[in-house]
């Protein structure tokens, strides 16, 4: 079974507007980190924002926001004011339990500003 | 702080050659990664390790070696390279902040890997 799930393979967004991009997850472990990540068109991995499961609050870095729904294993990414900056593709990844080796990163979505 | 390198940027093997790919990073940092990212899609772990000495397989290990004898290096060889193998490898490396939690991954720039 897929670990991380992200169901949007494209998304397009107005400039200066919010986006949401989607993320469900799988673990039975009670201890696990959430992350996302940007990757441009030039390929370099930008680490974006991380959620620990016992975080009381949503995690915040700037304009990326974390809309963290454990019951529903949800971790999505909101995106505030979209800038053109933003198109890239944007992974999901999840660190299970305290073994910070074993990550697993979901399919990705590509997101696509319009001006 | 030159943080994760990796060498070489792009690289053609022939099926059945060999080859290391380096990865250095300068940041102290105890945990490091080998990930396989195949187009359009996301990364899958080949080999991580947990400190010098110490290495442990991921998802996609077959066709691949890792070695980890200082804190710093952590080269991956690939040995009779297959056509499967064509891919963009990254290195990454963390560490582990017991307490806090958070062990934000930090990625080299990427190999581009093409077997003929």
């Amino acid at each position: 079974a897929q670990k991380i799930t992200q169901t949007q393979p494209g998304m397009f967004v107005q400039e200066k507007e919010a986006v949401t991009l989607d993320c469900t997850y799988d673990t039975s472990d009670p201890s696990y980190g959430l992350f996302w990540y940007k990757q441009p068109s030039s390929g370099e991995m930008i680490f974006l924002i991380y959620q620990g499961s016992y975080d009381q609050q949503n995690a915040t870095e700037g304009r990326y926001s974390l809309n963290f729904q454990k019951a529903r294993k949800s971790a999505n990414l909101v995106i505030s004011a979209s800038q053109l900056g933003d198109s890239a593709m944007y992974f999901c990844a999840m660190r299970e339990g305290t073994n910070a080796g074993k990550s697993t990163f979901g399919d990705g979505t590509t997101l696509t500003v319009k001006p | 702080n030159a943080g994760v390198t990796q060498t070489p940027k792009f690289r053609i093997l022939k099926i059945g050659q060999s080859m290391t790919l380096q990865c250095t990073q300068d940041m102290n940092h105890n945990y490091m990664y080998w990930y396989r990212q195949d187009p359009g899609m996301g990364l899958k772990l080949i080999y991580y390790s947990v400190g010098a000495g110490i290495t442990d397989k991921g998802e996609v290990p077959n066709g691949y070696n890792v070695s980890r004898s200082t804190t710093e290096d952590f080269p991956l060889r690939l040995e009779l390279a297959a056509p499967s193998q064509t891919s963009v490898y990254f290195c990454a490396s963390s560490i582990l902040q017991r307490g806090l939690g958070r062990d934000t991954q930090y990625f080299g720039p990427g190999t581009r890997l093409t077997v003929l």
